[in-house]
């Protein structure tokens, strides 16, 4: 059973670099049957798609926060990582990696099956 | 960008009995070439990750209590909560992944009657 679990600081100051890592276990981010994800939470609102990455080494962005936002792969750790430049005030959420239900036959099945626990990132002077 | 709503915004139902969401999008999930909506729902309880109940708009995960129903098509899809339990109470988000950026939907919220 693939698991994911997000790590990082809790507090980042105003127009820093948010940086967190997902550790995954279980399962290869190697694999190219799978898309893995970026996903935030404010408190009280709605989950906002950040971004994925794939093992052919293709990425995907929110066009919204696309001029900000990074992912990048350690293999060698199977991990992934987030950074979002620039923060401010409206970047505090519960942030999420997930990963997708995965190839199916010839089809890609994107919705999101496995999650990580999340984590508060508060960004606040 | 797909737009998703959902309806209502919140929904108390007494145990046992049915509940019924409803979720739109702005533009069809529906891809002719795979013949299949791509629509999913979660269930997301307070301080928990959402967790995936429905895929294709209509298949069940595994694990998911058949109770759980998803249908609909194009730009209208409904998730059925048939004899509504304790362990129900939770937010209900639809999310379409036809398009990057893939959208969620605000969400409703299911409280006992």
């Amino acid at each position: 059973q693939v698991q994911l679990h997000e790590s990082g600081p809790g507090l980042v100051r105003p127009s820093q670099t948010l940086s967190l890592t997902c550790t995954v276990s279980g399962g290869s981010i190697n694999s190219v049957n799978f898309y893995w994800s970026w996903i935030r939470q404010p408190a009280g609102k709605e989950l906002e798609w950040i971004g994925r990455f794939h093992a052919s080494g293709s990425t995907s962005y929110n066009p919204s926060l696309k001029s900000r936002v990074t992912i990048s792969v350690d293999t060698s750790k199977n991990q992934f990582s987030l950074k979002l430049s620039s923060v401010t005030a409206a970047d505090t959420a519960v942030y999420y990696c997930a990963r997708d239900r995965g190839i199916s036959g010839d089809v890609y099945e994107e919705s999101f099956q496995h999650w990580g626990q999340g984590t508060l990132v508060t960004v606040s002077s | 960008d797909i737009v998703m709503t959902q309806s209502p915004d919140s929904q108390a139902v007494s145990l046992g009995e049915r509940a019924t969401f409803n979720c739109k999008s702005s533009q069809s999930v529906f891809y002719s070439s795979t013949n299949k909506d791509y629509l999913a729902w979660y269930q997301q309880k307070p301080g928990q990750p959402p967790k995936l109940l429905i895929y294709w708009a209509s298949t069940r995960e595994s694990g998911v209590p058949d109770r759980f129903s998803g249908s609909g098509s194009g730009t209208d899809f409904t998730l059925t909560i048939n004899s509504l339990q304790a362990e129900d109470v939770a937010v209900y988000y639809c999310q379409q992944y036809y398009s990057t950026p893939f959208t969620f939907g605000p969400g409703t919220k299911v409280d006992i009657k």
